[in-house]
């Protein structure tokens, strides 16, 4: 079946380096996006991985292991307004017209 | 505007009404999605539109009808629903092209509360 697992809740200090998990089983494989959503707010859009490696983003980064079924998105120098909802989604197949399979995201709460 | 706009931002209806949500983007993209969001679980695709036909259908009950009149406008038609459809629902817009992410850009949703 579809699977993404990621955490559902984490914390983290203003200021530290925290790193979100995402796992997938899926029937096929065109990309992995990150997004952030904040309550009340759209999702918006943060990276995408298609090969293996790290894509770097100002004080975010996303790692992608295609043969684990693994990535992780690593937000550095937290801020307040970093505490949001992270998700985790597949393309599952092919092509950019395949779709999207979400994890429930991950609850980020930044702590002074 | 800018990017996806969803009307209404709030929607309370009971169990007998029919409700209209309405979807508009202002990015030139040739495809628009709707997906549910309910507490708790992950985003699920309700219905794809490309080049203005539906593409998907993700075994939604037709109690959701989708409909897009052209590129830029989105409409999701509710009658009859049930307490357990009370969910945000949103929509996104995105370019569909022989290569690249295929990126969603997502509304803020409408938040939909069925008595």
């Amino acid at each position: 079946g579809q699977n993404i697992d990621q955490p559902t809740e984490m914390t983290a200090t203003e200021g530290a380096i925290v790193q979100i998990n995402c796992t997938y089983q899926t029937s096929g494989f065109n990309g992995l996006f990150w997004y952030q959503q904040h309550a009340g707010e759209a999702p918006t859009f943060l990276s995408y991985n298609v090969l293996d490696g790290l894509e770097e983003k100002g004080r975010f980064s996303s790692f992608l292991s295609r043969s684990k079924g693994y990535s992780y998105l690593l937000l550095k120098e937290l801020q307040m307004k970093d505490s949001a909802s992270y998700l985790c989604a597949v393309r599952d197949r092919s092509g950019n017209t395949g779709k999207l399979i979400f994890g429930q995201g991950t609850t980020l709460q930044v702590k002074p | 505007e800018t990017g996806v706009t969803q009307t209404p931002r709030h929607l309370v209806m009971g169990m007998t009404n029919k409700k209209s949500l309405k979807c508009e983007q202002h990015l030139g993209h040739n495809a628009m999605y709707w997906y549910k969001q309910s507490a708790k679980k992950p985003l699920e695709l309700m219905f794809v539109y490309s080049l203005e036909e539906r593409v998907e259908n993700n075994s939604v009950p037709s109690r959701f009808s989708p409909e897009c009149p052209n590129s830029s406008h989105l409409f999701l038609h509710l009658h009859t629903l049930q307490p357990e459809d009370s969910a945000l629902y949103l929509c996104a817009s995105s370019q569909i092209s022989g290569s690249g992410a295929n990126v969603l850009t997502f509304g803020a949703g409408s938040r939909l509360t069925v008595l």
